[in-house]
């Protein structure tokens, strides 16, 4: 099983600025998948990115990018330039050999206009 | 676009009544979840399946119950709601035919609440 720790409860920002989500896991498969998830104010959560531990390089897929230290165990991601529909609860979430994700308490992002 | 569908979104009923909560995804995905979540709160495990006729329990225990008879359809059941059981449940699919890289496509959620 897995162990997700989101720190930020909510963060709050004015449009176009960066934002940082942290995201601390643990975990004793030695292959896992990290994941962002975004749930916006209807409810549904959305897939937004996907990590496999076996590889660090970090990538930015328009405004989003995302940090993946192995030593420790963070998977953080960024959102660039944010907009107020980026207003949303993030949630990170391992998953491991067991096929099941386990998600963090989730971090409130509110962006201003 | 994801196609798994929950009804009812919102539902509020009367302490003792049995309910069912639907879930039904046409993409063929072996894998499906039903998560618990309370406002603000983290999403806990409650069911799960593998495939027909797999059925788990997950982490937060549930006096709900589910049953996979169709590879679509994960519908889950509350024999005796109470007011404790007010929550929103969300199911998801996934298709991980290897390993475990496959993103997990949720509903919308239904919403109950037991008066």
């Amino acid at each position: 099983a897995q162990k997700v720790t989101q720190a930020q409860t909510e963060i709050s920002v004015v449009e176009k600025e960066d934002v940082t989500l942290d995201c601390v896991y643990e975990t004793r498969d030695t292959t896992y998948y990290l994941f962002w998830y975004k749930q916006p104010p209807s409810g549904e959560l959305v897939f937004l990115i996907r990590r496999n531990s076996f590889d660090e390089q970090n990538e930015i897929s328009g405004r989003y990018s995302w940090n993946f230290q192995k030593s420790t165990s963070s998977f953080n991601f960024t959102i660039t330039a944010s907009q107020v529909v980026d207003s949303a609860v993030y949630f990170c979430a391992p998953k491991g050999g067991s096929y099941i994700p386990t998600f963090g308490r989730g971090t409130s992002l509110i962006v201003h206009p | 676009e994801a196609d798994i569908y929950q009804t009812p979104r919102y539902l509020v009923i009367g302490t003792g009544k049995k309910i069912t909560l639907e879930c039904s995804q046409t993409m063929g995905h072996d894998k499906m979840y039903w998560y618990q979540q309370d406002p603000g709160m983290e999403l806990h495990l409650i069911h799960y399946s593998y495939g027909v006729n797999s059925t788990e329990k997950g982490d937060l225990s549930s006096e709900s119950t589910v049953s996979r008879i169709r590879t679509e359809h994960f519908p889950l059941t509350l024999e005796s709601a109470r007011p404790s059981h007010t929550s929103q449940y969300l199911c998801a699919s996934s298709d991980a035919p290897v390993g475990n890289t496959g993103e997990l496509f949720f509903g919308e959620g239904s919403r109950l609440t037991v008066l």
